[in-house]
């Protein structure tokens, strides 16, 4: 059972666009990072989310870590080409062992011109 | 960027070679890991190191180890190859524990032939 669910897997959009990726668990979080990673290259942090109902914005993106700390959103808007990726969310469960990081499988964006 | 560097790139090797896999950071963060990254599963934690000397096992750790003598070098080792190890390798390191945000090398791409 994998211990983050992202969703979508897949999301293809068309420039312009509005959209917003899910990330998943029943554990609760002492904290979660959104990462992304372009082909051939390794994740790039994005930001991290600590506090319950935390809310981060990122330019075009918006971040929201859940009341309980076990959920996470990435809201998306206008999309453009240059946000095509894989979009990672892991995060290190409430008292596990230090460094013990998990991330989900993540979701495939791709920004059609 | 962080100063963080994985060598080799690329590698070819046959099932049943020993393969070394070394981690290089120049940011003397106490935390480093070892990911693999496979189709379908995200990234997935081999081994971590908290310290000089430090290890602990991640979810997929059974046919690798690991070595940390300095803080700067994190070696990951495949004793003995098989075709299961072909994947994308990817180094990370991270100061804070409980926060976990985490900087990747720019991985190894492993195949076994």
């Amino acid at each position: 059972t994998q211990l983050l669910e992202q969703s979508p897997q897949f999301l293809s959009i068309q420039e312009g666009e509005n959209l917003t990726v899910y990330c998943n668990s029943s554990s609760v979080f002492s904290s979660l990072q959104w990462y992304r990673q372009e082909p051939g290259e390794g994740p790039v942090l994005l930001v991290t989310v600590v506090t319950g109902g935390e809310v981060k914005k990122l330019k075009r993106l918006t971040f929201q870590f859940g009341d309980a700390r076990k959920d996470s959103s990435l809201h998306i808007t206008a999309a453009q080409p240059g946000d095509t990726g894989l979009y990672l969310c892991a995060g290190v469960r409430l008292r596990t062992n230090a460094g013990k990081s998990t991330f989900g499988d993540g979701t495939t964006l791709t920004v059609k011109p | 960027d962080a100063g963080i560097t994985q060598s080799p790139r690329h590698k070819v090797t046959e099932t049943g070679t020993p393969v070394t896999l070394r981690c290089h950071q120049t940011e003397n963060h106490r935390y480093m890991y070892w990911y693999r990254q496979d189709p379908g599963h995200g990234l997935r934690l081999i081994h971590y190191s908290y310290g000089v000397k430090d290890t602990d096992k991640g979810e997929v750790s059974d046919g690798y180890s690991v070595s940390r003598s300095k803080t700067e070098d994190f070696l990951l080792t495949l004793e003995s190859a098989t075709s299961s190890q072909t994947s994308v390798y990817f180094c990370a390191i991270s100061s804070l524990a409980q926060v976990s945000e985490a900087f990747f090398g720019q991985g190894t791409r492993l195949t076994v032939v």
